[in-house]
């Protein structure tokens, strides 16, 4: 299992846009690189997952460079709401999903 | 998007009861369903794997004696903590995959468990 690595935290203010970026030296053909958030008290939400290039949906940005040992998360113009625990993951279908420390992001107005 | 349903969202037992936490998926069969552990401020800890109609993977450290397991069917997990202690008050997670979608997982709300 690919082994993730991210900052512990980040700070932001409204109105900002915000790349979190995760290093996944180890991962293999067949993983996928997903994105989840967490608030305080609840499950994790899944936010977007990609295998190469860019992915864009109605929340958030994913670019994942040629080698794909690494993913960036972007967070377009974050608001108060964003406040959360973000995990990025590689997975592989069918196998079990192992979090790493994720990355808690404060907002601020 | 899927649903996955955890129940009871909250729960206070005694130290020495046994408790059970739900998990079901409400719209795709799940063939793979996965229990976290999470502790304040960490991150969330995989506790078992479990398949539909055979036993739970335990991860190492895990007491499958005290974590029981059981997947009787595609739609519902569940896990009972037995003997419960302090020690035991955590989140619990649960989440599915499987049915059409491939590598997505869904999350459960999880279920905030206080033992007294």
């Amino acid at each position: 299992l690919a082994k993730t690595t991210q900052p512990i935290s980040m700070d932001s203010y409204e109105g900002q846009e915000v790349n979190i970026t995760c290093s996944h030296n180890n991962i293999a053909t067949n993983d996928y690189i997903t994105w989840y958030q967490q608030f305080p008290s609840q499950g994790p939400r899944f936010i977007i997952q990609g295998y190469k290039t860019k992915v864009t949906n109605e929340v958030a940005s994913l670019f994942i460079p040629a080698d794909r040992k690494s993913s960036t998360l972007s967070l377009p113009r974050v608001s108060l709401s964003d406040t959360a625990v973000y995990y990025c993951l590689v997975d592989s279908p069918g196998q079990k999903l192992v979090f790493g420390t994720g990355t808690r992001l404060l907002v601020s107005p | 998007g899927a649903v996955v349903s955890q129940h009871p969202s909250r729960v206070i037992c005694k130290s020495g009861t046994s408790v059970k936490i739900e998990c079901r998926s409400l719209d795709f069969q799940a063939t793979t369903m996965f229990w976290y552990r999470q502790f304040p401020k960490q991150s969330l800890m995989l506790m078992a794997t479990s398949n539909e109609g055979s036993k739970a993977t335990y991860e190492q450290g895990v007491e499958k004696d005290k974590f029981l397991i059981n997947h009787a069917s595609l739609t519902l997990s569940t896990l009972t903590v037995t003997s419960a202690h302090p020690e035991d008050s955590s989140f619990y997670i649960c989440s599915a995959s499987g049915g059409f979608l491939n590598t997505e997982a869904f999350f459960g709300q999880g279920t905030r468990l206080t033992v007294v």
